[in-house]
């Protein structure tokens, strides 16, 4: 069965510190995706990012950095310089290649304080 | 924009009715989830439809049902609803078979009270 983990249930951080959302997941799947979605106060998710299971190149975004390590089955998420607009829920999900064993994460909230 | 409209944001319901949340996506997307979020546990999949009158069961299908007649158009039912259906129910589209690759489109939720 899939499985991703967010260990971090809150993170508070200041405005303009770096944070780091961790993700770690399990599948028996050889291709598979990865997502992080926000989910913003207003609660309608938001697509940020997809890797699939063959790319382990690290990608940035702006303020946003993403590292997908398959030896250790993490996808982190990394803001650069955060910002109160970040404040948000973040999850991690997990998709197999016909999307119907696509599982979330339980979502990390995160804060930033100004 | 792909927009995902959900009939109702809040709604307010008592034990024991049937319970209707329509879900409905313009942009001609072959697949159709309904989840539920709740604290603690992230999103759940109640069901999902890869194509009309297509269902598959998610991981918590029981005490709900699902009917998709048309392409653009997805319904979850809660055929007597019950307090521990309390929840959020989020509806989402993503294109194409297999549809594991794209990412999903969100409907803004309803956050549903069963009393």
């Amino acid at each position: 069965a899939q499985k991703v983990t967010q260990a971090q249930t809150e993170i508070s951080v200041v405005e303009k510190e770096d944070v780091t959302l961790d993700c770690v997941y399990e599948t028996r799947d050889t291709t598979y995706y990865l997502f992080w979605y926000k989910q913003p106060p207003s609660g309608e998710l938001v697509f940020l990012i997809r890797r699939n299971s063959f790319d382990e190149q690290n990608e940035i975004s702006g303020r946003y950095s993403w590292n997908f390590q398959k030896s250790t089955s993490s996808f982190n998420f990394t803001i650069t310089a955060s910002q109160v607009v970040d404040s948000a829920v973040y999850f991690c999900a997990l998709s197999g290649l016909y999307g119907q064993n696509f599982v979330f994460g339980p979502g990390t909230r995160l804060s930033v304080l100004p | 924009d792909v927009k995902v409209t959900q009939s109702s944001r809040y709604l307010v319901k008592r034990t024991g009715e049937k319970v209707f949340l329509e879900c409905v996506q313009d942009m001609d997307h072959e697949n159709m989830f309904w989840y539920r979020q709740d604290p603690g546990l992230g999103l759940r999949l109640i069901y999902f439809s890869y194509d009309v009158k297509m269902k598959e069961k998610g991981d918590i299908p029981e005490g709900y049902s699902v009917s998709r007649e048309k392409k653009e158009r997805f319904s979850l039912i809660l055929e007597s609803a019950s307090t521990n259906q309390t929840s959020m129910y989020l509806c989402a589209s993503t294109k194409g078979y297999p549809g594991g690759y794209y990412e999903q489109y969100f409907g803004p939720g309803t956050r549903l009270t069963v009393t």
